[in-house]
């Protein structure tokens, strides 16, 4: 099952703050977020594990609630520099059968 | 180090042909996974080896196939290709252990165009 990101679209100016949901309809073991610029690769943010570990950038807060299978991505103080679309990747099973299932994204624009 | 490479960057293909596209993951990762991404359905995970053994694999059908060798090189492949496979191709490598513990890291991907 493909989570579910919101909002799809943001609009920012610099300085400004945001946050973007990930829900799943499924139990979680992992949350990961990447952001692709356009014609670019996804890059690497965060990975919220079950049971509170995470692994990711300093600048970069997240949260995860096991219990309602959603995560959060904080972004504060935005730049320029954060514009792009910013993916949740879900794993629901974990361990050696893991597969990573993506949200359609969710589109951030920071202006000037 | 060396980050993900795949080749080629750009392929134009007709309806009904095949297409190997390459994956050469980071030096040491063992996992490679594949990914289509196109504007409608974005990033759908289409399988993932490890150590040469597909250890998952998404909802696509039997036409597409991969591969991984013994230095973790990967191949995929895709068979009497459609209109509709027409889209962005990546691979991601990630490090020994659980992988959905570990970041991904993604290659620059393969354009395909299927006419």
């Amino acid at each position: 099952q493909q989570p579910v990101q919101s909002p799809q679209a943001v609009i920012l100016r610099e300085g400004e703050d945001a946050v973007i949901n990930c829900s799943s309809s499924k139990a979680l073991y992992s949350v990961h977020w990447y952001r692709q610029k356009h014609g670019e690769a996804p890059v690497f943010l965060m990975i919220l594990l079950k049971g509170g570990e995470q692994k990711g950038h300093e600048k970069i807060s997240a949260s995860f609630n096991e219990k309602k299978q959603q995560s959060s991505l904080y972004l504060t103080a935005s730049q320029l520099s954060y514009s792009g679309t910013y993916f949740c990747g879900t794993d629901n099973s974990g361990g050696s059968n893991y597969k990573l299932t993506f949200g359609k994204g969710t589109l951030l624009t920071v202006n000037p | 180090k060396a980050g993900v490479t795949q080749t080629p960057r750009y392929l134009i293909k007709t309806r009904g042909q095949q297409v190997t596209l390459s994956c050469s993951p980071i030096s040491g990762h063992r996992s490679v996974s594949w990914y289509q991404q196109t504007p409608g359905q974005g990033l759908q995970f289409l399988f993932e080896y490890f150590s040469e053994t597909q250890r998952n694999k998404g909802n696509f059908p039997g036409r597409f196939s991969g591969r991984q060798f013994s230095n973790s090189r990967s191949e995929m492949n895709v068979s009497t290709l459609e209109l509709g496979d027409s889209a962005l191709y990546l691979c991601a490598s990630s490090s020994p252990g659980l992988a959905g513990s570990n970041e991904q890291f993604f290659g620059p991907g393969t354009r395909l165009t299927v006419l």
